[in-house]
């Protein structure tokens, strides 16, 4: 029952540094997401892909890039990292919304920290 | 829609009551509704679902209402307990520009319940 894995859970970069998140899930889900979390706040989305190779900006997608090259993963990728990207970030996917058990599975998060 | 950014409201609740959490949506062509509960340090979970052809749906000890009129969604839980102390979201399927599907999620609701 691995469901949605994302690694690392735990990630301190500098400022300036690049790094990528990883996200895999195998429940042969069409839709997958990343989100981050602030502190006591919302979950906001950065970028969304509804199929294999095909991705699209949520509301937060600046200074974010991804790829959607399997169905099975979805990364995150943050190629300069700033202060302002500390946060917890949750990888989600889903079948295609309307369909039975159509809802989001999220992973347990990484939690990043930029110094 | 729903505003992004800001901190979480919050609801404290005596244990044994039930609560009642509002969520308004967006999009009058969403016609899929979620509600996720998160818990300290983990990653949302899925609560329930309702599609935009019902009105109301129930769950253990828990009811979603929909008024696609007011574009307003609430959870209801029933004989709360204290492992109901978590962050609440509701989240609506939209269609983007170009055909996708995405979930996008309140801002978020913290219930607090008291023993």
């Amino acid at each position: 029952n691995a469901g949605v894995t994302q690694t690392p859970k735990f990630q301190v970069l500098k400022t300036g540094q690049s790094m990528t998140l990883q996200c895999a899930q195998d429940m042969n889900h069409n839709s997958m997401y990343w989100y981050r979390q602030d502190p006591g706040m919302g979950l906001r989305l950065i970028y969304y892909s509804a199929s294999e190779g095909t991705t699209d900006k949520g509301e937060v997608p600046d200074g974010y890039n991804v790829s959607r090259l399997k169905k099975q993963n979805f990364l995150l990728g943050l190629e300069s990292a700033a202060p302002s990207q500390t946060s917890v970030y949750f990888c989600a996917s889903s079948s295609l919304p309307g369909q039975l058990l159509a809802e989001a599975f999220f992973g347990q998060g990484t939690r990043l920290t930029v110094v | 829609g729903e505003s992004v950014g800001l901190h979480l409201p919050t609801l404290s609740v005596q244990e044994g009551d039930n609560s009642i959490i509002n969520c308004a949506y967006s999009n009058s062509a969403s016609d899929y509704f979620i509600w996720y509960k998160q818990e300290s340090g983990k990653g949302p979970q899925f609560i329930i679902d309702i599609r935009s052809n019902m009105d109301k749906r129930q769950g253990q000890r828990v009811t979603v209402l929909l008024n696609k009129t007011v574009k307003h969604l609430s959870l209801q839980i029933a004989a709360t307990q204290p492992g109901d102390s978590a962050v609440y979201f509701c989240a609506e399927n939209m269609v983007s520009n170009f055909g996708n599907e995405k979930l996008t999620f309140g801002t978020g609701t913290r219930l607090t319940i008291i023993p």
